[in-house]
């Protein structure tokens, strides 16, 4: 069966502070991966989605970035942290496949900004 | 451009009351809908979804119907549970291929015993 990891579960970072939040899938190839970002009293907001290794595309100017360098694997970086970066950040997966549009989720990343 | 709009909460009902959270939509395609709920501390769940105009989805007690005329995809469950406690968000998708979802703000339902 497949399962989605996204590490750490928590995070307090400093302003101006470098972050990465990695999430990795087991048992499927080739997978489409999302970073969304829920930030408090807002709903989700899509982030970033890859179809294939090192191919990025990204939904919203920011001071985030995405990396790919693995199938399973998906990367969101900062080099320097904003207040407004604060929130909880979902990693979802989905197969690439007309018809297959379901979205999995993984736990979630909170991270606290001060 | 694509949008959800969900019924602002929070919502706060008695167990086995009858549940309804609206959700409209507009969308530049013919898209899938889909209810998502996220548990406290979890992640998010799909609940159900439907791909095509009047096509009902359901699960765990929970139901909604794609209503093309009204671009509605309202939530309704008869008899909520202390267990459904919960934020609930409804998505779209319209377009195949990266499988983009665009999602609501969520509506947090509690449900007192």
């Amino acid at each position: 069966s497949q399962t989605i990891h996204q590490w750490p579960a928590t995070l307090v970072q400093p302003v101006g502070s470098p972050l990465s939040l990695e999430c990795t899938v087991e048992g499927t190839s080739n997978p489409n991966l999302y970073w969304y970002r829920q930030a408090a009293g807002r709903g989700l907001q899509l982030l970033f989605y890859s179809v294939g290794i090192g191919q990025i595309s990204s939904e919203v100017p920011q001071n985030l970035s995405a990396s790919r360098p693995q199938d399973r694997q998906f990367i969101l970086s900062s080099k320097k942290l904003l207040l407004s970066d604060s929130g909880f950040y979902l990693c979802a997966w989905s197969v690439q496949a007309t018809g297959r549009d379901t979205q999995y989720f993984g736990p979630g990343t909170r991270l606290t900004v001060l | 451009g694509n949008s959800v709009t969900q019924m602002e909460g929070p919502v706060t009902l008695s167990e086995e009351a009858f549940l309804t959270i609206n959700c409209t939509y507009t969308a530049t395609g013919y898209p899938s809908l889909f209810w998502y709920v996220q548990y406290p501390g979890e992640g998010l769940q799909l609940l159900l979804k439907a791909t095509k105009a009047d096509d009902k989805g359901s699960n765990k007690g929970f139901e909604a119907t794609y209503r093309k005329e009204t671009t509605s995809f309202h939530l309704e469950k008869g008899s909520v549970q202390v267990s459904d406690s919960a934020v609930y968000f409804c998505a779209l998708r319209v377009e195949i291929g990266n499988e983009k979802l665009t999602f609501g703000t969520g509506t947090r339902l509690t449900i007192i015993p």
